[in-house]
Formats: structure tokens, sequence, C-alpha cells
């Protein structure tokens, strides 16, 4: 959507490989956050990040897991030795609280 | 913890009235969230109700809220081809870094 740009928009990979997600918010956004969308399953919370503040890891599955988010702008999501349940669509959001997120338009991942 | 219910299918004929259930657990919220997302499509904020409300009106959509059962319902009045999508409720608190927790998703589709 307009103010969030996520790329690769799909990635296709082996068990294994690591692969790196971005999402590049427009700017002046302080709140960021990466939920993943599962086949037919709603949209799990992963992590957010709010300005200078330690960043609310609490929904990363697994310590394969990691997002950092450099100058409080763009974002990266690493998935390291990637498996097969990693597939999903990965989607990264800007803001929150009154007018709710606006999304990007997601990274679709495969694991084969 | 935190948790969003929703059925997961709802079939109505063309030109009657949808009607999506949700409940939640935390009654902290303080905005509840209607998310619609399009087949092949990101997500967008459908509409959204404070939690000091009971009912609020746009157009074809009417959103109730039970605060005591904890309880949201959204209607959309003369269904259309158009309104086929998944449905996603979701509850949040007011602060721009308050995650969104969001429920499985509701897939509505309309019948001749």
């Amino acid at each position: 959507g307009a103010g969030v740009s996520q790329s690769p928009s799909n990635k296709v990979t082996e068990k294994g490989k690591d692969v790196e997600l971005r999402c590049d918010p427009i700017s002046g956004h302080t709140a960021l956050y990466w939920y993943r969308q599962s086949l037919g399953q709603g949209l799990e919370f992963l992590i957010y990040f709010q300005g200078n503040s330690a960043p609310d890891k609490s929904g990363l599955p697994s310590d394969r897991f990691s997002a950092e988010r450099t100058g409080g702008s763009v974002s990266t999501l690493t998935i390291q030795r990637t498996q097969q349940e990693d597939s999903a669509v990965y989607l990264c959001a800007i803001e929150g609280g009154l007018d709710g997120y606006t999304f990007g338009s997601g990274t679709r991942l495969t694991v084969v | 913890g935190e948790d969003v219910e929703q059925s997961l299918f709802l079939s109505v004929r063309e030109g009657d009235s949808s009607v999506i259930n949700c409940t939640y657990t935390d009654s902290s919220s303080t905005y509840l969230y209607w998310y619609k997302q399009e087949p092949g499509a990101g997500l967008q904020l459908l509409t959204y109700i404070f939690s000091n409300m009971d009912m609020k009106q746009d157009q074809r959509l009417t959103v109730l809220l039970n605060k005591k059962d904890k309880h949201l319902s959204l209607r959309i009045a003369d269904t259309q081809t158009g309104d086929s999508a998944i449905y996603f409720c979701a509850e949040g608190a007011y602060s721009s870094a308050s995650k969104i927790i969001f429920g499985s998703g509701t897939r509505l589709s309309i019948r001749p």
C-alpha cells in the first residue's frame, strides 16, 4: 500500500537457506510492525519497533527469526535456516492507534 | 493473553445482509477494527469503533459492540459481489506503539 514498500514481492528459497525481507516505509512514521499471514490463517504478530525504544519481539516464533530497523526507517526481517513452515506472506505495517495500520503489499515466502 | 476469534466462513445471497461476528478477550482494548482483504490484495482498514461506543454506521456498514460480552459484529447491508473478501476483526489500545491483535479472518462468499 501507499506509504510502505516491501521487497521482494515473492521469494522462493531452499530449506535451510537464510532470507532477508525488506520494509521501506515513507519517512515520519516512528512505529513499524511485522506480521505474517500463513495460508488460511489470520495475521500473526511478529515484532514492532517504536522510535529508539527496545523492540517488542514477543511474537517471533523462534530464535531463527530476527529483525532490525536502521536509522528509524528501513527494517529487515531475517529468517535463518528456513523451514517449510516459514512459508507465508510477511507483512510490514506502519503506525497504529486511531487509524489502524497501513500495510505493505507483503513478501510471499515459499520454502521448498 | 490477548485473543480474537471469528468464524472462518460465511456465505450469503446477493442482496441479503451479511453479519460477521467476532469475540475478543482484552478488556483494555480501546479500538476495535474491521479490515478487509480482497483476493490478491493487501489489507485495508474498513472501519473502526471506539470501545465507549455501542454502534457505528457508515453507509452499508454497521458495527455493533457489546463491551460486556466482548462481542463485535459487522453488518453489511445489501451485500454485493464486490464484498467478497476476507474480513479481519482486530483489537488494539490507544497508542501509536501498540500492536493490534487480529482474528483469523472470515471469508465472505456471495452466491447469486
